[in-house]
């Protein structure tokens, strides 16, 4: 299994250009998530996921947007890029939560975006 | 609205000293924590999750307590490694989505 994919590892914007941040996972997880890493701070959850064709804001969405069309790909998209969307973007993935709530996420190797 | 707060922010040590990470949240309500590893540049690796139910957990050289009703956890790491160098992320998980912390940044030299 490859685990979470992430496309491009890398990517320089320029103001008020878009972009889009691909997510892939082969192991048939339901739930799929984005997160931004700004220096020297913790996580923040941009979007989720629960499944194909459903998503839901996290803590950070404004300028950005997901879809959810199968359950391998979760694209995260930046219509307008601001340098304050300059920051490493995780996507991860997880099983459904069960009533035990016992399973962790499992995390791609990130995209540095970086917008000037 | 759930904090997570990591303490320290960064720590130096000798190799083969024992060390204690430690992270605290605001909110007693989870449903699991989790600590994770972050090397530079790369993603997150999941080290131990303990459930809301549990008190410890354990793995190798690592283990990790749980103490909802004070809202604390600690990542304990005994005889420390050189390779054991990384940034150290508490999460906490309720209603789904996961908290972070900030992390501890942790050095072990030779």
């Amino acid at each position: 299994n490859a685990g979470v994919t992430q496309t491009p590892k890398f990517r320089i914007l320029k103001i008020g250009q878009s972009m889009t941040l691909q997510c892939a996972q082969d192991m048939n997880h339901n739930y799929m998530y984005w997160y931004r890493q700004d220096p020297g701070m913790g996580l923040k959850l941009i979007y989720y996921s629960v499944g194909a064709g459903i998503t839901d804001k996290g803590e950070v969405p404004n300028g950005y947007n997901v879809s959810r069309s199968t359950t391998e790909d979760f694209p995260l998209r930046l219509e307008l890029a601001a340098p304050s969307q300059t920051s490493v973007y995780f996507c991860a993935s997880s099983y459904p939560r069960p009533a035990s709530k016992t399973d962790t996420q499992y995390f791609g190797p990130g995209t540095r975006l970086t917008v000037l | 609205k759930q904090e997570v707060t990591q303490i320290p922010a960064a720590l130096s040590v000798p190799e083969g000293e024992n060390l204690v990470l430690n992270c605290s949240f605001t909110d007693s309500a989870i449903y699991n924590l989790q600590w994770f590893r972050q090397d530079p540049g790369k993603g997150l690796t999941s080290l131990l999750l303990i459930q809301s139910s549990q008190r410890e957990q354990t793995s190798g050289r690592l283990n990790a307590s749980l103490d909802k009703s004070s809202g604390r956890s600690t990542l304990y790491i005994a005889a420390s490694q050189p390779g054991d160098s990384a940034t150290y992320l508490c999460a906490v998980d309720n209603t789904d989505k996961l908290i972070f912390g900030t992390g501890t940044r942790l050095q072990v030299f030779p």
